[in-house]
């Protein structure tokens, strides 16, 4: 079985200043890993994601998540927040294998990230 | 591409009633999870299909079933509905594999009252 720890479940930063989101996760498995953002009344949206290769991952809005497997973590951080990117972000992991628990996304408990003007 | 669907947007029921929520995956695609979001417990897994297959199954009781149909259009049934099930239920489709990246819907929000 797989879990998910989000530890801080509300971030609040100044626009333009850096965030970064921490994410640690606990696996007997090899797992893939995502991060997941939600804006207000949607559905989730992929924000990027560590399959294989290089360990630091970005997404297309300056985002980027570094995956480190000794300390079993995947935070994401990014340099500069605008007010658009309010939301809350999930980080979430996937068994590599295929079996039991296969195919099913375990999720933290996510972050509001808040970005205040 | 159109984007994964669900249908309706929005329920009020009240306790002990049953409720069906749809799902209309990308085309093309053939697995579709479906995920309950509330406060409290977060993201929860509640199955996945795969071409009309139940692969995965979370930890829900027995009241909450789905099937998918052979255009990979998939339903879920909640039955004896109590005041807990008021949640967001997401549905994600993809093409299948592990590494394949799972699109959400909009979500259904059931309130149950």
């Amino acid at each position: 079985a797989q879990s998910v720890t989000q530890l801080d479940s509300q971030v609040p930063v100044f626009e333009e200043a850096p965030v970064e989101l921490r994410c640690n996760y606990s696996s007997s498995v090899s797992v893939y890993l995502f991060w997941y953002v939600q804006y207000p009344n949607q559905g989730l949206q992929l924000l990027l994601k560590y399959l294989s290769g290089s360990t630091l991952v970005e997404s297309i809005n300056g985002f980027e998540a570094e995956f480190n497997k000794s300390q079993t973590s995947f935070h994401l951080r990014k340099p500069s927040v605008h007010i658009s990117d309010t939301a809350e972000y999930f980080c979430a992991v996937i068994p590599v294998y295929s079996g039991a628990g296969s195919y099913q996304l375990t999720f933290g408990k996510g972050t509001k990230l808040s970005v205040i003007p | 591409k159109a984007g994964v669907t669900q249908t309706p947007r929005y329920l009020i029921k009240t306790r002990g009633q049953q409720v069906t929520l749809s799902c209309s995956p990308i085309s093309g695609h053939r697995s579709v999870s479906w995920y309950q979001q509330t406060p409290g417990q977060g993201l929860q897994f509640l199955f996945e299909y795969f071409s009309e297959t139940q692969r995965n199954k979370g930890n829900f009781p027995g009241r909450f079933s789905g099937r998918q149909f052979s255009n990979s259009r998939s339903e879920m049934n909640v039955s004896t509905l109590e005041l807990g099930d008021s949640a967001l239920y997401l549905c994600a489709s993809s093409l299948g594999g592990e590494r394949n990246e799972q699109f959400f819907g909009p979500g259904t929000r059931l309130t149950v009252l």
